[in-house]
């Protein structure tokens, strides 16, 4: 299986400012056939069920906030958040979907 | 907008079988555009992705799961359901129930939205 660790496992940032997580992958989820890395970000707030925000390593799903990027290619990705805003407390967490069983990363909590 | 909503027995006894069912509203199971999915969160192990479904009957597990669940659909009642034998102390977690978008191939894809969840404790 593909074993994705996220760091750090919290931070907590002001309001307005910048928010980074990692997730580094134990194998490269990147396909080059179509030069896509297979991965994604979730948000969970508390007492809601995940929400994808990135797809794609860097897909905005639609709806989602410019405020929030992601990056990385290979086996290191990043989620940005640029500006973090109060409805931004969540935990993230990031998913592979380039092999199965898909698997996901153990979540980073972010607080302000 | 598509919902979801999971049902089901929130107490099963050890050995015995759990049964979800999920409910879906504003799509059909029977799009070929996706599979629908089952996951479940622990504190301890995180999201664990269970297995997936197409309305066509096509299944894939998580190997670590995969010889006691089925997971089946009914395109009459725009469900699909799980079903997970032999349940332990450990199966006590809440079970998620999504779509599946997938990418082709042998890759998997994304899991967008998902239900609220039900909590299953297994206990006797």
């Amino acid at each position: 299986d593909i074993v994705l660790t996220q760091s750090p496992d919290s931070l907590a940032v002001s309001l307005g400012e910048r928010a980074t997580i990692n997730c580094k992958s134990s194998q490269s989820v990147f396909y080059s056939s179509n030069n896509k890395n297979y991965l994604a970000w979730y948000q969970q707030k508390p007492g809601q069920p995940p929400k994808v925000v990135i797809y794609w390593a860097s897909t905005r799903e639609y709806g989602v906030p410019d405020r929030f990027s992601g990056s990385g290619s290979g086996t290191d990705f990043t989620l940005t958040i640029s500006s973090l805003q109060a409805e931004d407390v969540a935990v993230y967490y990031c998913q592979q979907y380039y092999s199965s069983p898909q698997t996901f990363g153990q979540g980073t909590k972010v607080e302000v | 907008q598509l919902q979801l909503h999971e049902s089901g027995p929130g107490l099963v006894k050890p050995s015995e079988t759990l049964s979800l069912t999920c409910s879906v509203a504003g799509d059909s199971v029977s799009s070929s555009s996706y599979y629908w999915g089952w996951i479940r969160q622990s504190p301890g192990k995180g999201l664990e992705w269970i297995g997936s479904i197409h309305y066509s009957g096509s299944t894939y597990y998580n190997p670590s799961l995969k010889s006691r669940v089925t997971i089946s659909i009914d395109t009459a009642k725009n469900q699909f359901s799980l079903r997970l034998r032999s349940v332990s102390a450990a199966d006590t977690t809440v079970y998620y129930c999504a779509r599946h978008y997938t990418t082709g191939g042998s890759f998997g894809g994304w899991f967008d939205p998902w239900g609220q969840g039900t909590l299953v404790t297994v206990s006797s």
